[in-house]
């Protein structure tokens, strides 16, 4: 089993929806969780994280995280062709390793 | 002021080579890691380093081998390059130590073998 699962996607919406990117891991006794997006060519970029059960909302971006069910997610409201990328879910560990998902491939669709 | 740099952006070379990639962060963090990034686009953990411990993935070929001066760089030396090297390479730093703090990413290299 893989420490962080992602579907690689792809993933597609209208320009203007909400898209839904998940994630699950399997240490239970991980703190700390990030979403990281990245463009074609680029490397990846911090948008979001996440240590404390519930929401979080930083503009167009919702993270969401159940510890009991070991479930992370991020969503993005009002999606943007700008916002087509790979995001990465990324966990740090007890033991304050990170470990990083396959990815999802975004595309929105104008 | 890029916060983790690293040198040269793009590396063309003959298979055998052997080259190096430099790494320089100015966060001030105590870790640092090394990742291989291939056209599947997953990111694989190589090397973390702070001035306590190396951990090494053990999948990693020890042709690879990271190089530390001091804990603002971290250099990665390839010996004996192969055709399978050609890959996208990412340095980051982060506070190991501190649970909350993230990773922070270089540029990338870009690892082209002839």
């Amino acid at each position: 089993q893989k420490e962080v699962e992602q579907n690689s996607g792809p993933l597609s919406v209208p320009e203007g929806a909400i898209a839904s990117l998940n994630c699950t891991y399997s240490d239970r006794g991980s703190q700390s969780f990030f979403w990281y997006r990245q463009y074609s060519g680029k490397s990846p970029e911090l948008i979001m994280s996440i240590y404390s059960n519930g929401d979080k909302e930083d503009g167009r971006f919702t993270a969401q995280l159940n510890k009991a069910s070991q479930y992370v997610s991020l969503l993005i409201r009002d999606s943007q062709p700008s916002d087509s990328a790979t995001y990465l879910c990324a966990v740090k560990s007890a033991g304050n390793q990170f470990y990083f998902g396959t990815g999802t491939s975004l595309t929105v669709i104008p | 002021d890029t916060a983790v740099s690293q040198t040269p952006k793009y590396l063309v070379t003959q298979m055998g080579n052997d080259k190096s990639i430099k790494c320089e962060q100015n966060l001030g963090h105590d870790t640092m890691y090394w990742y291989k990034q291939d056209s599947k686009k997953f990111l694989k953990i190589m090397f973390s380093y702070n001035n306590k411990e190396l951990i090494i993935n053990e999948t990693v070929p020890n042709r690879f081998s990271p190089k530390s001066p001091d804990k603002a760089h971290l250099n990665l030396h390839i010996n004996s390059l192969e055709l399978g090297d050609s890959a996208v390479y990412f340095c980051a730093s982060s506070q190991g130590e501190t649970v909350n703090q993230p990773q922070h990413f270089g540029d990338g290299t870009r690892l082209s073998i002839l």
